[in-house]
């Protein structure tokens, strides 16, 4: 049971202009959610969270969208730019049920390939 | 500040053996939480430590164990490897604290079984 599911395998994108990865959870038990981006045969590297209480987090290029109602959550990425090109995983936690935020559970990332 | 280093970087074993794999978080960091990152199965949880206790655990055998030392660091351990064993393991350390969760990660464990 995929908790946590990034529909998009894949997404190519003209640089300098808006990426749009998207992600969808079924655990309405999850309240802290997190994007990172990852290169082959490297650690993720974090990119931006945002909690539940919100709907919209930014920093910088990077703005985080939570539609908790839909249970969708997508990142935004303006502009995009060709070192942008890595695999994103958005990723999920939740203290309740006994588990902690030290819990993540990930999608299956998308491939974003940022065209010059 | 230092990142999360893990140690070592690369492993080959052989079958039935075991590994023990070294984590040492970002200072100050409390939470010290461990994956496996495979092409079939993506990332996957196994276990998070903090404050030297267990503090959840994921769906992997008891072959897969791990610990927590007074100054953060942590290892893992898997016994009698076997070949599905062969990953990436990544150790991530987070502040767990007020309301930063955000975890960091190391650059991660290639372990080979063969």
């Amino acid at each position: 049971d995929q908790q946590v599911k990034q529909n998009s395998p894949s997404l190519s994108v003209q640089e300098g202009r808006i990426s749009i990865l998207n992600c969808d959870y079924t655990n309405s038990m999850f309240d802290y959610f997190l994007w990172y981006k990852k290169y082959p045969a490297e650690g993720p590297t974090f990119l931006i969270s945002i909690s539940s209480i919100k709907d919209k987090n930014e920093d910088g290029r990077f703005t985080v969208f939570l539609n908790k109602s839909a249970k969708h959550l997508s990142l935004h990425i303006v502009p995009s730019q060709p070192g942008d090109s890595a695999v994103y995983f958005c990723a999920a936690s939740g203290r309740a049920g006994g588990t902690s935020y030290g819990k993540l559970t990930f999608g299956q990332g998308t491939i974003l390939t940022v065209h010059p | 500040k230092a990142g999360v280093t893990q140690t070592p970087r690369y492993l080959i074993k052989t079958r039935g053996q075991q590994v023990t794999l070294s984590c040492s978080p970002i200072s100050g960091h409390r939470s010290v939480s461990w994956y496996q990152q495979t092409p079939g199965q993506g990332l996957q949880f196994l276990f998070e430590y903090f404050s030297e206790t267990q503090r959840n655990k994921g769906n992997f055998p008891g072959r897969f164990s791990g610990r927590q030392f007074s100054n953060s660091r942590s290892e893992m351990n898997v016994s009698t490897l076997e070949l599905g064993d062969s990953a990436l393991y990544l150790c991530a350390s987070s502040l767990a604290a007020g309301l930063s969760y955000e975890q960091y990660f190391g650059p991660g464990t290639r372990l080979t079984v063969t």
